[in-house]
């Protein structure tokens, strides 16, 4: 399986402020996903970063408050923007469809987040 | 539309009994259906996985079976133990690989 970190593995920041979650991953990948999991709920997509184009974000989620950046193949960030306490969640990256882990996806260990 | 429905928790059991987790979902076609476990503090972890119907994915002595008739991919093990405290997400691919979670099912086994 890849090996996928996340930085920072923690945070506790202001209201008001951002924070940009980074992604890497050991080997190049197709796709690459950030979630979120709010405090004892299963896991949203918030959108799917796309290498060299602008990401793909789901309903409820828009590019101003979560940019996204996806420069090459084993890298992405997720920017959480102006936050709010209710942005208070663990986001996870994941990485699919390389040829070995093709239909499958990967976790990194996600990011606690804590908003004051 | 597309989506996973997985049994409500919290679930509580005691040391060696017999688990079942029930996920069923819909879908046009046959997605891979998966079991993810994320055990305190950590990321989400795969746990098993199936492609196709009648595959039955294993690890770790957990088992779970794609059956096609009854759109289920229920997760058992035959003897829990304390370690096997977490939660268990069922989840289903589609052609995008984009992933459809369940709700997760929190297990706590207790000595």
């Amino acid at each position: 399986s890849a090996v996928i970190s996340q930085k920072p593995s923690r945070d506790i920041c202001q209201r008001g402020t951002s924070l940009t979650i980074q992604c890497q991953v050991d080997s190049q990948v197709t796709m690459m996903f950030w979630y979120r999991q709010q405090p004892g709920q299963s896991l949203t997509l918030i959108a799917t970063a796309n290498q060299g184009s602008e990401a793909t974000y789901e309903s409820g989620f828009v590019i101003d408050k979560f940019p996204i950046s996806r420069p090459n193949l084993t890298f992405s960030t997720l920017t959480v923007s102006n936050m709010s306490p209710e942005d208070s969640s663990i986001y996870l990256c994941s990485v699919s469809g390389t040829t070995r882990l093709y239909n499958e996806q990967f976790f990194g260990p996600g990011t606690r987040l804590t908003v004051l | 539309g597309d989506s996973v429905t997985q049994m409500e928790g919290p679930v509580t059991l005691s040391e060696e009994a017999f688990l079942t987790i029930n996920c069923t979902y819909t879908a046009t076609g046959y997605p891979s259906l998966f079991w993810y476990v994320q055990y305190p503090g950590e990321g989400l972890q795969l746990l098993l996985k199936a492609t196709k119907a009648d595959d039955k994915g294993s690890n770790k002595g957990f088992e779970a079976t794609y059956r096609k008739e009854t759109t289920s991919f229920h997760l058992e093990k035959g003897s829990v133990q304390v370690s096997d405290s977490a939660v268990y997400f069922c989840a289903r691919g589609n052609t995008g690989n984009q992933f459809y979670f369940g709700t997760g099912t929190s297990l706590t086994v207790i000595p």
